[in-house]
């Protein structure tokens, strides 16, 4: 597709649910990126894909957190037993190589733990 | 360890106004440096990219600058509408660990009518 898009756009889940992030990325762009961004604070890097290559997990917060993407395309964010702390808006964004490229973000999920 | 840090955190003008918001970081090691704009709840959306090479880059009444070696970037806004109402954040691709953009906290910016 011409940009990133992520589904949904708003999740409301009750304390201890499992939840699933998407992130359809732009066609070609290799690598894939989640980030979350809580209230009032800045972007905070979770797990980059590239290729073909093992994924980047450092900054997965805890185990409750994972994430897979499927053919070098769509990604997954899940959440496990989810913890009003989780609640956040989360990102995806995709660039191409080389390093010259820009990023290209999507609209993002708002996730609200209740 | 690249740290970005913006300045100032938030700033309110008048409507018609120049203003510049600033951006510096730690390592002049750096690919590009891009700039967002963040509407309340949504997305970031890119607004220019410098690469390490350039000076600077414009488009329309947006014009961001790149000093590498002083590790600053400035984003001047000419004649601001209220629209243009939104974070403004920065962000560089560091040559270790390119992989991973670096953000600043941002700067809220509030254009009164």
């Amino acid at each position: 597709g011409a940009g990133v898009s992520q589904s949904p756009s708003n999740k409301v889940t009750e304390k201890g649910k499992d939840v699933e992030l998407r992130c359809d990325p732009i066609s070609g762009h290799t690598a894939l990126y989640w980030y979350r961004q809580s209230l009032g604070q800045g972007l905070e890097f979770l797990i980059y894909f590239q290729g073909n290559s093992a994924p980047d997990k450092s900054g997965l917060p805890s185990d409750r957190f994972s994430a897979e993407r499927t053919g070098g395309s769509v990604s997954t964010l899940t959440i496990q037993r989810t913890q009003q702390e989780d609640s956040a808006v989360y990102l995806c964004a995709n660039t191409q190589a080389p390093t010259t490229y820009g990023y290209t973000f999507g609209s993002g999920t708002r996730l609200t733990v209740v | 360890k690249q740290e970005v840090t913006q300045i100032p955190a938030a700033l309110s003008v008048p409507e018609g106004e120049n203003l510049v918001l600033n951006c510096s970081f730690t390592d002049s090691a750096i690919y590009n440096l891009q700039w967002f704009r963040q509407d309340p709840g949504k997305g970031l959306t890119s607004l220019l990219l410098i690469q390490s090479s350039q000076r600077e880059q414009t488009s329309g009444r947006l014009n961001a600058s790149l000093d590498k070696s002083s590790g600053r970037s400035t984003l001047y806004i000419a004649a601001s509408q209220p629209g243009d109402s939104a974070t403004y954040l920065c962000a560089v691709r560091p040559i270790q660990g390119a992989q991973k953009l670096v953000f600043g906290q941002g700067t809220r910016l509030t254009i009164n009518p």
